[in-house]
């Protein structure tokens, strides 16, 4: 099982439309979780952490369940420049290392 | 602020051969790290940096070495460059650990082995 698992897309969705993904991971001593945007040949850019309380961003919410070891990421009002690979985060039993899902694709369309 | 700075962008290497990609932070990071990133596979973590002068291993460390010498560098040395080692290779650094505050990429290099 890989440490940490997302549903790959591709995801196509029209303007206006809430998307959801979903992330999984193996590691119930996982600490820190995040949500990472990666646009197409670009480098990974945080989008927002994930608490347990949830948390919003405006269009944006994520939200945790430690019990399930299950994060997600809501997008409301889809918008073009939403279109990139979300990518799940999860940090190890040390800090120091970060494990990363392979990534979720949107695609907005008009 | 230029943040982190990779070079170079792109590479092509004939197997066998060694090279050395840079990587420069001005943000007074002290943690520092190497990550790969294989088409359709997540990031895997080659080796990391807490401070000057203090590296580990990742997850994917052979074939590869480091080193820090100062705070602002933390170059990745291949010394002989296989077609396994074929992928785009980002460095990151972060003021403390991954808690709450995520790291910040370089915008990676991409690297072909042939």
């Amino acid at each position: 099982r890989k440490e940490v698992e997302q549903d790959p897309g591709p995801f196509n969705v029209p303007e206006g439309a809430t998307v959801a993904f979903n992330c999984t991971y193996s590691n119930s001593a996982s600490q820190s979780f995040f949500w990472y945007r990666q646009d197409c040949r670009k480098e990974p850019k945080l989008l927002m952490s994930v608490y347990s309380s949830g948390n919003e961003d405006g269009r944006f919410t994520a939200q945790l369940n430690r019990a399930s070891q299950y994060i997600s990421l809501l997008i409301r009002d889809s918008k073009l420049s939403d279109s990139a690979t979300y990518l799940c985060v999860v940090t190890a039993i040390s800090n120091n290392d970060m494990r990363f899902g392979a990534g979720t694709r949107l695609t907005v369309k008009p | 602020n230029a943040g982190v700075t990779q070079t170079p962008k792109f590479r092509i290497l004939k197997i066998g051969q060694s090279m050395t990609l840079q990587c420069a932070q001005d943000m007074n990071h002290n943690y520092m790290y190497w990550y790969r990133q294989d088409p359709g596979m997540g990031l895997k973590l080659i080796y990391y940096s807490v401070g000057a002068g203090i590296t580990d291993k990742g997850e994917v460390p052979n074939g590869y070495n480091v080193s820090r010498s100062t705070t602002e560098d933390f170059p990745l040395r291949l010394e002989l460059a296989a077609p396994s080692q074929t992928s785009v290779y980002f460095c990151a650094s972060s003021y403390s650990t991954g808690v709450s505050y995520g790291y910040t990429f370089g915008s990676g290099t991409r690297l072909t082995v042939v």
